[in-house]
């Protein structure tokens, strides 16, 4: 299988805390990338990392990526109430970038 | 903005009937794609497209499933004869660069309901 996991798989903070959200991954890959979902809504792209970065910065939202532990991890600081949504890591699985996704954290910012 | 645009939203149909979920891609992008989220779980990759011709494929995507950019603008994904399995979120993206630099753009979703 192809699929990898994330977790956790539900995560509840408060307002202005951090959280941190892992993803693991089995196939090599050109890069890896964040996708943020509201309750019933589509996919909106947050960050993509190249499969030769480790770090990389887009306002409250750090990613870094360790091919050798095929792992990820998407930081959001400060959180905010309008964070609370589904993340999900997702890499691309063939030559014309068709992505594997994971299975998602569910993220609940409370105010 | 540029957007991708799906529509309908939502669609219900009878099982065995045929639907045609639409997407507008972004004007300048090559790349185009299906996927589907049934309710609560994965997104799956079902098929890419580009050079109007299939490129890759998933096992989900049989021969029930077909995908059509009839007029330059527009990308469709019919499904033949649905059945109650078929309820899912569908969600069409675009890219101009196979996800290599930028990451894609998702439309809104249609959600399918067979009943």
């Amino acid at each position: 299988s192809q699929q990898g996991e994330e977790d956790p798989q539900a995560l509840s903070i408060q307002e202005g805390e951090n959280a941190t959200m892992n993803c693991s991954y089995k196939t090599s890959i050109n890069n890896l990338q964040w996708y943020r979902q509201n309750s019933g809504r589509g996919l909106v792209h947050l960050i993509l990392i190249r499969s030769n970065e480790r770090e990389k910065h887009s306002g409250r939202l750090r990613v870094t990526l360790d091919t050798s532990k095929k792992s990820s991890s998407l930081l959001i600081t400060a959180s905010r109430a309008a964070d609370t949504a589904s993340y999900f890591c997702a890499w691309g699985g063939g030559s014309q970038g068709n992505l594997i996704f994971g299975k998602g954290t569910k993220l609940s910012v409370k105010p | 903005e540029p957007e991708v645009t799906q529509t309908p939203s939502h669609q219900v149909t009878q099982m065995g009937q045929e639907v045609i979920l639409r997407c507008v891609p972004i004007s300048n992008h090559l790349y185009f794609y299906w996927y589907r989220q049934i309710l609560g779980q994965k997104v799956e990759f079902l098929v890419s497209f580009y050079n109007n011709e299939i490129s890759e494929k998933s096992e989900i995507f049989d021969d029930q499933f077909s995908v059509e950019r009839p007029d330059g603008s527009n990308f469709t994904l019919k499904i033949r004869s649905t059945k109650l399995e078929d309820s899912a979120m569908y969600f069409c993206a675009s890219s101009d660069d196979p996800g290599l630099f930028f990451g894609y753009t998702f439309g809104s979703g249609t959600r399918l309901t067979v009943v």
